[in-house]
């Protein structure tokens, strides 16, 4: 079965720090990836893939993800964090039925 | 930009009760979805829906849950008893197609049973 381990419960950040988030997954074939954000009163806001491919992606507000299969890792990155940027992030994978197993969620925290 | 709305934004049940959880799903897609999400812990999938009829469901899915497509618009989540552990937050999800699309997510029903 596939799964998604998010090891960090909450990351505090200044503005205009860069930032990683981890994501690491289990599942035994080529998985497709998802990094989803969710502001608060809000749904989950799909920022980036990866299906095949370039193993960099690029997403939406200036993230990027790298998918590393050695490391079984999927890390969410921006260069430089806006206060806006404060929100919950969820790291998806899913394999052969499309459907998305999320890990726990990293809440985001943005100091001035 | 075209949105999945979900009604309505909290919900408070006694234990026992019947609720039924709205969605207006975008307008041309076809897949339709609920997940889950016990606060504090992961998004759940619970099912998936296609061409009228339930295409997957987890194990979460139950003879309790059951899904509708009633009219052209509207996607329905009704759980027939409610039980303290149904409390959390409902999403509802819908995509042009299955393989690979983007989900794209409503803003969810919380959900809270007493």
């Amino acid at each position: 079965a596939q799964s998604v381990t998010q090891p960090d419960i909450h990351i505090t950040v200044s503005e205009g720090a860069s930032l990683e988030l981890r994501c690491n997954y289990s599942y035994g074939a080529t998985p497709y990836l998802f990094w989803y954000v969710q502001s608060p009163g809000q749904g989950l806001q799909l920022l980036l893939k990866y299906f095949s491919g370039d193993t960099l992606v690029q997403g939406i507000k200036g993230f990027e993800a790298e998918f590393k299969r050695s490391q079984s890792s999927f890390n969410l990155r921006k260069p430089s964090v806006h206060w806006s940027d404060a929100a919950e992030y969820f790291c998806a994978v899913s394999g052969g039925s499309y459907i998305p197993t999320f890990g726990r969620g990293t809440s985001l925290i943005v100091h001035p | 930009e075209p949105e999945v709305t979900q009604t309505p934004s909290h919900q408070v049940t006694q234990m026992g009760q019947e609720v039924i959880l709205r969605c207006v799903p975008i307008s041309n897609h076809l897949y339709f979805y609920w997940y889950r999400q016990i606060l504090g812990q992961k998004v759940e999938f619970l099912v998936s829906f296609y061409n009228n009829e339930i295409s997957e469901k987890s194990e979460i899915f139950d003879d309790q849950f059951s899904v509708e497509r009633p009219d052209g618009s509207n996607f329905t989540l009704k759980i027939r008893s409610t039980k303290l552990e149904d409390s959390a937050m409902y999403f509802c999800a819908s995509s042009e197609g299955s393989r690979a699309n983007e989900q794209f997510f409503g803003p969810g029903t919380r959900l809270t049973v007493l």
